[in-house]
């Protein structure tokens, strides 16, 4: 089975430039989810898809960042102008589930991450 | 909303030692606690998990415990080996602030194990 994809693995951009990233998930995962981890801090949920709809972008850290998951398939999580501090790893994860049961495998996959580093 | 403290920030021991990684958490809501390893170059990967009803929970040289009371939960790696040498992120979900399969994560434990 193939696992949670993401590109670039890196991405190097100026300040003001825009970025787009992309997380294709474990083909029939409805829920995909966006995390970040900045300068060696946790990792912080940033979104989370159910299919084509946002089901929650209360991590989302301001409309500089954009996601989009058209089709309920791959997303792209976009960042336009860049600025210093978005410097991170960005995670994508998916899921069959999107909530935690008490009689089933949370199925929750992440993928390597695309290191964005803003200069 | 929800916070997962998680301590040491780093840790360093001999092969063949054991080694503890402790989280608290905030909500008392919460009811899954999985525990994920970083390998570099690598994304997370699930390593164990326990839910609210278990106490504790064993796989191989990983062992989970929880204590729901006090609100933590840790890590525990016995015979430790090079290969166990990663970033350890204990996270919660299931609370009133992390519904929906959101995982609020710890700080993470740099773990070097020493041949």
């Amino acid at each position: 089975e193939a696992g949670v994809t993401q590109f670039p693995s890196h991405s190097v951009i100026e300040k003001g430039q825009t970025v787009t990233l992309r997380c294709d998930p474990i083909s029939g995962h409805d829920n995909l989810y966006w995390y970040r981890r900045v300068m060696g801090k946790e990792i912080k949920f940033l979104l989370h898809f159910v299919k084509e709809s946002k089901q929650d972008e209360s991590g989302m850290p301001n409309n500089r960042f954009l996601a989009e998951r058209t089709g309920g398939t791959y997303s792209t999580l976009k960042v336009q102008p860049a600025e210093l501090e978005d410097s991170g790893v960005y995670f994508c994860a998916s899921s069959l589930i999107s909530g935690p049961t008490l009689s089933k495998p949370y199925g929750y996959t992440f993928g390597s991450g695309t290191r964005l580093t803003v200069v | 909303g929800e916070n997962v403290e998680q301590h040491p920030s780093t840790l360093s021991v001999q092969e063949g030692d054991s080694a503890v990684i402790k989280c608290t958490y905030s909500d008392s809501a919460s009811n899954y606690f999985p525990w994920y390893k970083q390998e570099l170059g690598k994304g997370p990967q699930l390593i164990i998990d326990i839910r609210s009803n278990v106490g504790e929970k064993k796989d191989q040289r990983i062992a989970v415990t929880l204590n729901k009371t006090a609100k933590h939960f840790s890590l525990h790696i016995t015979e430790t080996q090079p290969e166990d040498s990663a970033v350890y992120f204990c996270a919660a979900s299931g609370g009133v602030y992390n519904q929906g399969g959101k995982l609020i994560f710890g700080q993470g434990t740099e773990l070097s194990v020493k041949p």
